[in-house]
């Protein structure tokens, strides 16, 4: 298994509040995405990154931040968390070049928003 | 806007038997993933399919890509209880810089493979 952990695995939160979920890899990877999945919509891309301060917006980022400040760190804020953004949060990686397309996903974060 | 539709969305089979999911998409693209998802478990990586004609096998699972017809396919040969799962595919929605700028994804289909 790729070497990915996302923190936390589940969070219960209230409206309102900023929460923040961490992605953490080991394999000094420099593409990092977040996703996030809902019955019905499959997967859809929040934001991404290319590099370390490099990111950029995805299908579905408004009400979402993220920040790169380390090669194996991709945080992904919720500035203000609303029952919509109840969801499952994927995390993954992708490295550069010929034979690196696949993309490795994390466990997966499980965030209710009350 | 790229769109990616699978079907069937459910389907139910028996054992033994052999079937195909469709994933069409609908902007050019060169690269086509495969994934199977396991309730309430992460993704787990079938197949990338890099070029126009690719297939890739892997036991009694093989996939295709027609970047013509803008079409994949993942055939299920005799099939069997442990490849119950959801079954995604994605594309790239572009790549810069020699890597992925993020996949687009269809909405999964659900397998229920019957002894």
């Amino acid at each position: 298994d790729a070497g990915i952990t996302q923190s936390p695995r589940h969070k219960v939160t209230e409206t309102g509040t900023p929460v923040t979920l961490r992605c953490h890899q080991t394999e000094n990877h420099r593409y990092m995405y977040w996703y996030r999945q809902d019955p019905g919509h499959g997967l859809r891309l929040i934001h991404y990154s290319y590099g370390v301060k490099d990111t950029d917006k995805g299908e579905v980022s408004d009400g979402y931040s993220v920040s790169r400040s380390k090669t194996e760190d991709f945080l992904l804020t919720l500035e203000s968390a609303t029952s919509s953004q109840t969801s499952v949060y994927f995390c993954a990686i992708s490295g550069l070049g010929a034979g690196q397309e696949t993309q490795y996903f994390g466990p997966g974060t499980r965030l209710l928003v009350l | 806007e790229l769109k990616v539709e699978q079907n069937p969305l459910f389907l139910s089979m028996q054992e033994g038997k052999n079937y195909t999911i469709y994933c069409n998409y609908s902007t050019t693209s060169d690269r086509l993933y495969w994934y199977r998802q396991d309730p309430g478990k992460s993704l787990e990586s079938l197949f990338v399919l890099l070029s126009n004609g690719a297939v890739k096998q892997e036991g009694r699972l093989m996939a295709s890509l027609d970047t013509k017809a803008r079409l994949s396919t993942l055939h299920i040969t005799a099939a069997v209880h442990d490849l119950s799962a959801t079954y995604f595919c994605a594309v790239d929605i572009g790549y810069s810089g020699g890597g992925a700028d993020g996949l687009t994804f269809g909405k999964g289909t659900h397998l229920i493979i019957q002894p």
